[in-house]
């Protein structure tokens, strides 16, 4: 059982470069959530899903999109990098909403935009 | 507006001694709370997690206090081991709510 997946694991990017990071998982999980890890502080939820078809913006949106065409993958897209998105990007999911039902997180993507 | 507040950012301990790690939170709305553990170059990792309506939960030697009326939860963890240093997050949900909030989180240092 792989959990969740994402890739790349580490990426650069020049500024103005766009690229996808994929996230998949394999545990029919039906939420979906994608966060950001800057140096020394908590993660920030950038957007979410609860379902195939259905997405949200969480804190932290501008400069990011994802789609939702299945349950399984929740890829992140940035269009125009900018130095402010170098972080560490977390993928996670979850079968259901609600506090008692924990997030499981891939184990991420470093991303430097330069 | 930081709805959930790791104020420690760092916090070193001997190993057997009990490590204390406290959150403190705004919204009252927020009926979940859960702890997870992150090391390095990994994803973080679910811990242990309390209910709004229970003010202790305990698993192994890792137990979560709450004291709602002070918007406040800790994490204690006893004995601690060095395997414990890593990078601790709090982070809460409301009932029905989509989305969990995560704290700054704290650093272990477990000193054999």
């Amino acid at each position: 059982n792989a959990g969740v997946t994402q890739t790349p694991k580490f990426r650069i990017l020049k500024i103005g470069q766009s690229m996808t990071l994929q996230c998949t998982q394999d545990m029919n999980h039906n939420y979906m959530y994608w966060y950001r890890q800057d140096p020394g502080m908590g993660l920030k939820l950038i957007y979410y899903s609860v379902g195939a078809g259905i997405t949200d913006k969480g804190e932290v949106p501008n400069g990011y999109n994802v789609s939702r065409s299945t349950t399984e993958d929740f890829p992140l897209r940035l269009e125009l990098a900018a130095p402010s998105q170098t972080s560490v990007y977390f993928c996670a999911s979850r079968l259901a909403g609600g506090g008692n039902s924990p997030l499981h997180f891939g184990n991420g993507t470093r991303l430097t935009v330069t | 507006d930081q709805q959930v507040k790791q104020n420690s950012p760092s916090l070193s301990v001997q190993e057997g001694r009990i490590s204390i790690l406290n959150c403190d939170y705004t919204n009252s709305m927020f009926d979940y709370f859960l702890w997870y553990k992150k090391y390095p170059a990994e994803g973080p990792t679910f811990l242990i997690s309390i209910s709004s309506i229970k003010d202790k939960n305990e698993d192994g030697r890792f137990t979560v206090f709450l004291n709602k009326s002070a918007k406040h939860l800790s994490l204690h963890i006893v004995p601690s081991q060095p395997g414990d240093s890593a990078v601790y997050f709090c982070a809460a949900s409301e009932a029905a709510g989509n989305k969990l909030t995560f704290g700054g989180g704290t650093r272990v240092l477990v000193k054999p």
